[in-house]
């Protein structure tokens, strides 16, 4: 069974420009969460999905990030405009009936 | 709110030593904890999970038990590999919720 797919696994942009990040998570799985790590740190949530629907973005900076789950399956995650402090890895999960499932993250480094 | 706190690394032990790693929780709730391994490069890997109070997971020689009195989920290791070199994450998950909380996690070294 494949896992949770996230694309780019790098990506380097210039501060101000946009970057999305994709991922395709578990067949069948309903949950999806976007989590941000910062280096040295654990990841902290920026929004969960069940199924189409946005349950919980009270941690996704509203004005520069936004989110999409279109059709309940794939999920894209947007920047626009990128700041040098988003240099982070950017996390996506999916659950089904059990523990959630991690992807290999997206490495953003903005310069 | 919720919270996990885990102790600090870097945590260098050498080949065949015992490992603890300290977690403690805060939660309103009754949650699910957990333990994932992060290794250079890659995503979070699930290494064990407990549900309830008392219950131990384990996996890889690794182990954890869910201690409700002293709301802790301290994870062990008999004897340490120089592949057990990795962060470890300490985490809750709301069963009403299913959101995840994350300590900061503790990075293990072993030497041979």
């Amino acid at each position: 069974e494949a896992g949770v797919v996230q694309s780019p696994r790098y990506k380097i942009i210039e501060k101000k420009q946009p970057v999305a990040f994709w991922c395709n998570p578990i067949s069948g799985h309903n949950t999806l969460y976007w989590y941000l790590q910062n280096l040295g740190q654990g990841p902290e949530l920026l929004i969960r999905y069940e199924n189409e629907e946005a349950v919980d973005d009270s941690q996704l900076p509203k004005d520069r990030f936004s989110a999409e789950r279109l059709k309940g399956v794939d999920s894209t995650l947007k920047i626009q405009p990128a700041e040098l402090g988003d240099s982070a890895v950017y996390l996506c999960a999916s659950r089904g009936d059990g523990e959630a499932f991690f992807g290999q993250g997206t490495r953003l480094t903005v310069v | 709110g919720d919270s996990v706190t885990q102790m600090e690394g870097p945590v260098t032990l050498s080949e065949e030593a015992c490992l603890t790693i300290n977690c403690t929780y805060t939660a309103t709730g009754y949650p699910s904890l957990f333990w994932y391994v992060q290794y250079p490069g890659e995503g979070l890997q699930l290494l064990l999970k407990a549900t309830k109070a008392d219950d131990k997971g384990s996996n890889k020689g690794f182990e954890a038990t869910y201690r409700k009195e002293t709301t802790s989920f301290h994870l062990e290791k008999g004897s340490v590999q120089v592949s057990d070199s990795a962060v470890y994450f300490c985490a809750l998950s709301d069963r009403g919720t299913y959101k995840y909380i994350f300590g900061t996690g503790t990075r293990l070294k072993v030497l041979a």
